[in-house]
């Protein structure tokens, strides 16, 4: 499968925890997003790299959010001290430099107890 | 920032019915307008895009409208078919993506 993939699929933590979730884009691809979605919600824009190169974060990102994405691969994004509202789907999409068509990932939904 | 806003929020249409959802945008600038459809568990999916230059497009079932005026754009799906039912998102571009709130589309069989 040469989709975009992303790890976990689903995570539980307690309130105050640390999340990392990864995102594999497709391999040819050079820009990578981060939305978050909720329920009933459409997708909400975070975050996009080109390359390794973050270009835009949303107000969106708390300072208790980072991304990375070191070697222009795969991402990652971390959510430190959670919070319940930081419930959500986490959705990874990607695309090439024309930036039309975003290919998304399956998604990573957490669960903030 | 880019606002796009995403009518009805649900639909329900027979089997083999017309299905048509509409979204307007507010920033002149934005110049590419893709329908995602999403299934339960799944991310979302392109399934018809349009660009400012053009006023529609079709694909066998399903076709996209752009009223760059009015800064509208709708999506039309004829002789709907059971799979047809999930979460349709608008979307907008300028410079990236910004969704609108999504249609549960339900196909009575």
């Amino acid at each position: 499968d040469t989709g975009v993939s992303q790890d976990p699929r689903h995570k539980i933590t307690k309130r105050g925890q640390n999340v990392t979730f990864r995102c594999d884009p497709i391999s040819e691809h050079n820009r990578l997003y981060w939305y978050r979605q909720t329920l009933g919600q459409g997708p909400e824009f975070l975050t996009y790299f080109q390359n390794e190169a973050q270009l835009e974060k949303s107000r969106l990102l708390s300072d208790r959010f980072s991304a990375e994405r070191p070697k222009g691969s795969f991402s990652t994004l971390e959510i430190q001290r959670t919070e319940q509202g930081d419930s959500a789907m986490y959705l990874c999409a990607s695309s090439t430099l024309s930036g039309g068509e975003l290919f998304f990932g399956e998604g990573s939904r957490l669960t903030v107890l | 920032g880019e606002n796009v806003e995403q009518h009805p929020s649900t639909l329900s249409v027979q089997e083999g019915d017309s299905a048509v959802i509409k979204c307007t945008y507010s920033d002149s600038a934005s110049n590419y307008f893709p329908w995602y459809k999403q299934e339960l568990g799944k991310g979302p999916q392109l399934i018809i895009d349009i660009r400012s230059n053009v006023g529609e497009k079709k694909d066998q079932r399903i076709a996209v409208t752009l009223n760059k005026t009015a800064k509208h754009f709708s999506l039309h799906i004829t002789e709907t078919q059971p799979e047809d039912s999930a979460v349709y998102f608008c979307a907008a571009k300028v410079p990236r993506l910004t969704f609108g709130t999504g249609t549960r589309l339900t196909i009575i069989p």
